[in-house]
Order: C-alpha cells, then structure tokens, then sequence
C-alpha cells in the first residue's frame, strides 16, 4: 500500500511570493491534515480537511489557506511568503474524520524562503 | 489550551538498557493518546496508541506506554532497547475536538551498540 505523498520534496520561495505544496493521502483514508514543524517550535496543526471541507484550522493567519479535492488528496497554498514561514510542512492522511484513527503522515516538503 | 511536555529533549542509552521517556500531557476534555517515532531519514510513524480500556499499551518493536490518569502522563517504556531504537519519539494527544493532533517537543534516543 501506497504511503501519503508529497510533493514536492524541496521549494526555494523569496518573500512575497505564494507557494503551493500537494499532498496525496493513503487510498481509501478521506480526511488531510497539514502541520507545520519550524525549527525550534516543534509540530504544530495547520489544518483539517475532511469530505472536500476545512474542518479545523490551528493558529495561523488567514494566508495559510487550502483545499481537498474529490479524489481526497490537498493543497496548503500559503501566500505573501514571510522568512519564518520556512519550515517542513507535513501532510497526514486517516480513515474518517475521527480523533481514534491514527495519522499516517508523508515526508514533508521544505519551504525555504529567502 | 491544551499541551503536551515531554521531560527529556535528548536520551543517550547503551544497548540493553532499560527506556522510560516521560509525557504529561494538559487537555480539557476526552484525550486520545499516541506515540509517534522518526527514525533517521524516513516518516513519522505510529508506535503505539491509547484511546479507552486498559491504560497498559502495548505497541510494536517491544514498546509499551501506560496511561496515568490521575498524573496525566503517559510514559513509553522499553526492557531492552537495541541499537536500532535510535530516533526521535513524540508524545501526542489528540481530541475529539477538531481531530488535530498536538506534539510534545520531541525526545531524541541515541543508542549506542
């Protein structure tokens, strides 16, 4: 079984811009989650997307934004890039949208602004 | 708000030593809770987790985690740990609230052979 994917692995961004990050999530498993792990702050919830709808979002400003697809994979489109928007962005996929079902989560991708 | 502290950042074992990582964790409400591991270039992955039932749980490659309600902790143990242990391990809980997933700081385990 396929794992979640993510693409891509590496984004070199300058200030200003926008990026979009693409996760796929395990076959059958219909619920997307995003974090955030910047260095020194640790792993922290992004966001929640379940049957095509943002379901939660954690503590970050509107510019961090995304969208599920009908075929359950997502997007995190993160605009006006700042320098500390560098970080590893990983996506995690479950089955359902319920808090017992385990997370399975991609290999991330870089951001790096510069 | 809810947290999760984890007591060490970095653990430096030799093999066959026994392991204890401590985890407290704050929630307000019902907490799911799981450990997760990152071993040197590859995914976070589930070790073990806890939802109901008997707060002794057991979770693959020998590690177990016991739920202490009454101390919100829920510390991973391990008998034995092998050189092959070597990784980053991640308290988390978890709430029926929302679904997000909230990470402790992360405890790095070196295990010398």
């Amino acid at each position: 079984e396929a794992g979640v994917t993510q693409s891509p692995t590496h984004l070199i961004k300058t200030r200003g811009q926008q990026a979009t990050l693409r996760c796929s999530p395990i076959s059958g498993h219909t619920s997307v989650y995003w974090y955030q792990q910047a260095l020194g702050l640790g792993l922290q919830f992004l966001l929640w997307y379940d049957e095509g709808e943002e379901r939660n979002r954690g503590n970050f400003p509107p510019r961090f934004s995304g969208r599920q697809f009908p075929n359950y994979s997502s997007e995190l489109n993160v605009n006006a890039l700042e320098l500390e928007d560098s970080a590893l962005y990983l996506c995690a996929s479950s089955l359902e949208g319920w808090a017992n079902q385990p997370q399975h989560f991609g290999d991330g991708t870089r951001l790096s602004i510069l | 708000a809810q947290s999760v502290s984890q007591h060490n950042h970095h653990v430096i074992l030799s093999e066959a030593a026994s392991l204890e990582l401590g985890c407290n964790y704050s929630y307000g409400g019902t907490v799911n809770l799981f450990w997760y591991v990152q071993y040197p270039g590859q995914h976070l992955q589930l070790l073990l987790k806890y939802f109901s039932g008997d707060p002794l749980v057991k979770g693959i490659k020998g590690f177990e985690a016991e739920f202490i309600k009454s101390k919100f902790s829920f510390n991973l143990r391990k008998p034995s740990v092998q050189w092959s242990d070597t990784a980053e391990y991640f308290c988390v809980a978890g709430s029926n609230a929302g679904n997000m997933l909230t990470f402790g700081g992360g405890t790095r385990l070196m295990v010398k052979p």
